[in-house]
């Protein structure tokens, strides 16, 4: 049983644009939510991180957006450039306990130059 | 340099013959784990470690073991490999306390025939 949903599987994005990324968690205990990023080859790297006590949370040109009532939380990327081509994964915990992260299954996203 | 490292990176074995694959970190972390990777099914966790000789299962451990003799290294032993193993490897590690950044090795590919 998937507890953490995360989509589009894929995502094609010309540059300049937004990328969004959703997903969405089950565990109403759940409060700690991680996005990683994979490049072709490497493994994932912690992008950002967001708890409930905060809607959203920005760094950069990545923001996360939480929605504690709609248990969702979404990953926006602006002005997204072809060097953010990868691979991400949204993921969940309760007390941010990494021995129990639950993973989405991952988006690909590709932008286009 | 902060880093996993895992080793090999690609390996082509044969069914039933014993593999190790090391895992080595170097920033003195409590928590260390293995996850494998395939299409369509995100990062699953094999078996993670909490402290020296302390492990315990993730969500698909069969046909894996792991030992943790020293708080830097943490293999992955397959004692009879079969194709279904065939997959993208990942060791991670990261500080015992919760909502710490997992850091992840580059990845080990393993083809089993």
């Amino acid at each position: 049983q998937q507890q953490v949903k995360q989509s589009p599987q894929s995502l094609i994005v010309q540059k300049g644009g937004i990328s969004i990324i959703n997903c969405a968690y089950e565990n109403t205990a759940f409060d700690y939510f991680p996005w990683y990023q994979q490049f072709p080859g490497k493994g994932p790297a912690l992008l950002i991180a967001i708890r409930p006590d905060v809607s959203e949370k920005k760094e950069g040109r990545f923001t996360i957006s939480f929605n504690k009532s709609a248990k969702q939380f979404s990953l926006h990327i602006m002005d997204s450039q072809p060097g953010d081509s990868a691979t991400y994964f949204c993921a969940a915990s309760k007390g941010g306990n990494n021995r129990k992260l639950i993973w989405g299954l991952g988006t690909s996203l590709a932008v286009n130059p | 340099e902060a880093q996993v490292t895992q080793n090999p990176r690609y390996l082509i074995t044969v069914t039933g013959k014993k593999l190790t694959v090391t895992c080595s970190q170097n920033m003195n972390h409590e928590y260390m784990s293995w996850y494998r990777q395939d299409p369509g099914l995100g990062l699953r966790q094999i078996y993670y470690s909490m402290n020296v000789e302390v492990t315990d299962k993730g969500d698909v451990p069969e046909g894996y073991k792991v030992s943790r003799k020293e708080k830097r290294n943490f293999p992955l032993i397959l004692e009879s490999p079969s194709p279904n193993q065939t997959s993208l490897y990942f060791c991670a590690s990261s500080p015992g306390s919760p909502g710490n950044t997992i850091y992840f090795g580059e990845g080990s590919w393993l083809t089993v025939v």
